[in-house]
């Protein structure tokens, strides 16, 4: 079993819609977590980024961490096609630790 | 830009021969991380720097791969003997320790073994 789960999709939305995202893991040990979007040969740029559990919002994400289940999510209101891309979850022991990433949802979000 | 810079952006190599990527973290930042990331994958692990000090590698670097950080500033990535697996994506990351901030990534080079 793989430390991040992460389901490949793809996922494909029509604009406007909630995106809903997720992520399971396996370590305990993880309090850091964060999303990155990363855009077709490009590298991943850092979308959201919490600590613990609980709730973030920034615009139209909001990133939920839930340690007792070891599952976060990323929600994107009112998706846009630019949101096209690949989502990557990553978590980490400590914020200077290596990060640990999922294996990335490919996102589609048809205008 | 300030961000995370990298060198090149892409590279051909035919088997067997050696490269060299360089990476040029954002300033003063002094914790530098690499990556390899293949196609439909996560970014995976591969060593990272404290100021010039290489504290920590993956078992994912082979003899094959050494990286340095001579003084403190770039790093840079060599792969000898390139073998066909090797194709990837190498990133690099940054980030300023002493705060709560995480990692930073460059543009990625991009290897591509014959």
């Amino acid at each position: 079993q793989k430390e991040v789960e992460q389901d490949p999709g793809p996922l494909s939305v029509p604009e406007g819609a909630i995106v809903s995202l997720n992520c399971t893991y396996s370590n305990s040990a993880f309090q850091y977590f964060m999303w990155y979007r990363q855009y077709s040969r490009k590298g991943p740029e850092l979308l959201m980024y919490t600590y613990s559990s609980g709730n973030k919002e920034d615009g139209r994400f909001t990133a939920q961490v839930d340690k007792s289940s070891k599952y976060i999510s990323l929600f994107i209101r009112d998706s846009q096609p630019s949101d096209s891309a690949t989502y990557l979850c990553a978590m980490g022991k400590t914020s200077y630790d290596k990060v640990i990433f999922g294996p990335g949802t490919s996102l589609s979000v048809i205008p | 830009d300030t961000g995370v810079s990298q060198n090149p952006r892409h590279k051909i190599t035919k088997r067997g021969q050696n490269v060299t990527f360089r990476c040029d973290p954002i300033s003063e930042h002094n914790r530098l991380y690499w990556y390899r990331q293949t196609l439909g994958q996560g970014p995976e692990f591969l060593t990272y720097f404290q100021n010039e000090a290489q504290l920590e590698k993956s078992r994912l670097l082979s003899d094959r791969f050494s990286a340095e950080r001579p003084k403190g500033s770039f790093s840079t990535l060599e792969i000898q003997r390139t073998e066909q697996g090797d194709s990837a994506m190498y990133l690099c990351a940054s980030r300023l320790s002493g705060t709560e901030e995480t990692q930073y990534f460059g543009p990625g080079t991009r290897l591509l073994v014959l």
